[in-house]
């Protein structure tokens, strides 16, 4: 079983509408969570991290749920610059680096 | 200020070469990492070096693979010989967080794309 499993996509939306990819984790030593965007061709680059609370940025807003080890992204009114794929990113206690989800497309359209 | 580069961004060799990729982190940053990714799956960790120490090499495939980082600035990582199942996209990455990645932001380079025929 993968660490990070993610609906691999394509989310298909148009301009203008709300979507959320959610994410669940194996491993409950895992402390600190996030999700990254990358561009295709492009390096991964952080979008925000997620917090227990839930918490929000702009038109982003992120959910944990550390019980159902699961993470969620929410995108509202989509814009076509927000087409790329979606990696739910985590970090266990302890280890000094990220293990990644396989990323969830999303193509916005006109 | 200058993003972590790194070079080249697109390899093609065949099996049995080896290819040298390099990365130069952000000035500054003590902290840098390579991770791979494989056609269709997820990026994965290779290994971590805390100026030019390794702090963690679990995620390196085999003894194939070798990765330097003398005195602590750029980094390279051989790839001798190459195999078919080598080929995806090498990501080098950089942060100036000491300890634990609490903050998760990691600086990513564009990645060394290498192709194995």
């Amino acid at each position: 079983r993968k660490e990070v499993e993610q609906d691999p996509g394509p989310f298909n939306v148009p301009e203008g509408a709300t979507v959320a990819f959610n994410c669940t984790y194996s491993n409950s030593a895992s402390q600190s969570f996030f999700w990254y965007r990358q561009d295709c061709r492009k390096e991964p680059k952080l979008l925000m991290s997620v917090y227990s609370s839930g918490n929000e940025d702009g038109r982003f807003t992120a959910q944990l749920n550390r019980a159902s080890q699961y993470i969620s992204l929410l995108i509202r009114d989509s814009k076509l610059s927000d087409s790329a794929t979606y990696l739910c990113v985590v970090n266990k206690s302890g280890y000094n680096k990220l293990i990644f989800g396989a990323g969830t497309r999303l193509a916005v359209h006109p | 200020e200058a993003g972590v580069t790194q070079f080249p961004s697109h390899s093609v060799i065949e099996k049995g070469q080896t290819v040298t990729l390099r990365c130069d982190p952000i000035s500054g940053h003590d902290n840098l990492y390579w991770y791979r990714r494989v056609m269709g799956k997820e990026i994965k960790f290779l290994l971590h070096f805390v100026k030019e120490s390794k702090q963690d090499e679990s995620g390196m495939p085999n003894n194939r693979f070798l990765a330097e980082r003398t005195g602590g600035t750029y980094s390279t990582l051989k790839v001798q010989p190459a195999e078919l199942e080598d080929s995806g996209v090498y990501f080098c990455a950089s942060s100036p967080v000491r300890g634990t990645l609490s903050t998760g932001e990691l600086f990513f380079g564009e990645g060394s794309r290498l192709t194995v025929l």
